[in-house]
């Protein structure tokens, strides 16, 4: 696709529950980003993927976060046993390198995440 | 303990006057800033970056100007247009490296016709 597409747009989901979403990187594009933003507050950086490299787990707020890309490609954000303070938007974004100097970066629209 | 800071979170314009977001952070280590700009459902998208070797970076109507000693920076964007209106998120890094860019909370600047 033209850009990074992500799904669901919105999820509405009951506490206790897990959740999946997804991230269709831009074509091509090696680095894979997954940020969120709660009410207030600025995007908060949560795992990096680059081509075939380790992640860059380190902002996963706790081990009920976890993500993977397969194919260096689609990338899936699994939230385990949620609680409400997951609820979010969650911002997938890529680039063609190593997020070179910020004009690389492109967001997809979002997950908005509704815990209840 | 936020690194990046926008202290306002909305500002309102008038169309054809200068709009000025200001953007404070406190790491002395981050070398790298960036502006993005995100409409409503829509993802941010990037609208100017500025390197800490320079104190300024104009790309058309808009101008990021850099304060090191002040840690501090803004964007004004001149002269202000309806379209304009959107949330603008301010962003850090040390290094330019994707996964390391710390993120403002945004604010909200609506341009009135």
């Amino acid at each position: 696709g033209a850009g990074v597409s992500q799904s669901p747009s919105n999820k509405v989901t009951e506490k206790g529950k897990d959740v999946e979403l997804r991230c269709d990187p831009i074509s091509g594009h090696t680095a894979l980003y997954w940020y969120r933003q709660s009410l207030g507050q600025g995007l908060e950086f949560l795992i990096y993927f680059q081509g075939n490299s380790a992640p860059d787990k380190s902002g996963l707020p706790s081990d009920r976060f976890s993500a993977e890309r397969t194919g260096g490609s689609v990338s899936t954000l699994t939230i385990q046993r949620t609680q409400q303070e997951d609820s979010a938007v969650y911002l997938c974004a890529s680039s063609l390198g190593q997020g070179v100097f910020g004009n690389t970066i492109y967001f997809g629209e979002g997950s908005w995440l509704t815990v209840v | 303990d936020q690194q990046v800071k926008q202290n306002s979170p909305s500002l309102s314009v008038q169309e054809g006057r200068i709009s000025i977001l200001n953007c404070d952070y406190t790491n002395s280590m981050f070398d790298y800033f960036l502006w993005y700009k995100k409409y409503p459902a829509e993802g941010p998208t990037f609208l100017i970056s500025i390197s800490s070797i320079k104190d300024k970076n104009e790309d058309g109507r808009f101008t990021v100007f850099l304060n090191k000693s002040a840690k501090h920076l803004s964007l004004h964007i001149v002269p202000s247009q309806p379209g304009d209106s959107a949330v603008y998120f301010c962003a850090a890094s040390e290094g330019n490296y994707g996964q390391n860019f710390v993120f403002g909370p945004g604010t909200r600047l609506s341009v009135l016709p």
